[in-house]
């Protein structure tokens, strides 16, 4: 069953802050966040394992709440290069591998 | 490596005929996934692979779609017989052992007239 997203889409001026949060209905193993630009394909941002940790890359970081399933992706303050599709990918509790998306939310950063 | 390659970039077919996509992963990844991608759904699992030996196919829409992985530098992912609701973005990616990053090829645009 695929995660489900919110929102679905976001539109930001430049420097301002986003979350995107990721909700699974089943346990998980790990989050995955990707960004695809348009018609490109997706790329890899971070992972995060159950554990409850944070991660973080210049001013992108995740959050991970294993108890709740859930994720947020922290998108600070914002550039025109941050502008979108997210997605979350999740593999299951049973960590078998399996990899699946939610269906993705939009960001546009504007000048 | 070149990462992921795909091909056809683009293919334009009629309904009822065959496609064939294609995968080439990137050398030593043990994972390969087919998705597809269409705005209503998003990024949809179709199948996924570990050392060439399908793993989960439940995402396979129904009997017309198949995939195959004869060895571990290649894949293909057949529609027989084609229709119009087939049209999307397909993507192959690649990676290696579970919970890694997944590296996904340029994808192929399918429409189906």
């Amino acid at each position: 069953q695929q995660p489900v997203q919110s929102p679905q889409a976001v539109i930001l001026r430049e420097g301002e802050d986003a979350v995107i949060n990721c909700s699974s209905s089943k346990a998980l193993y790990s989050v995955h966040w990707y960004r695809q630009k348009h018609g490109e394909a997706p790329v890899f941002l971070m992972i995060l394992l159950k554990g409850g940790e944070q991660k973080g890359h210049d001013k992108i970081s995740a959050s991970f709440n294993e108890k709740k399933q859930q994720s947020s992706l922290y998108l600070t303050a914002s550039q025109l290069s941050y502008s979108g599709t997210y997605f979350c990918g999740t593999v299951g509790s049973s960590n078998t591998g399996k990899l699946i998306f939610g269906q993705g939310t939009t960001l546009q950063v504007k000048p | 490596d070149a990462g992921v390659i795909q091909s056809p970039r683009h293919e334009v077919t009629e309904m009822g005929q065959e496609v064939t996509l294609r995968c080439k992963p990137i050398s030593g990844h043990d994972y390969l996934f087919w998705y597809r991608q269409t705005m209503m759904r998003g990024l949809e699992l179709l199948i996924y692979f570990n050392n060439n030996v399908p793993i989960d196919d439940s995402g396979m829409p129904e009997d017309r779609f198949s995939a195959k992985m004869p060895n571990a530098s290649f894949s293909t992912l057949k529609i027989q017989p084609s229709e119009p609701r087939d049209s999307a973005v397909y993507f192959c990616a690649s990676s290696y052992g579970r919970n890694t990053e997944a590296f996904f090829g340029q994808g192929t645009r399918l429409t189906v007239v």
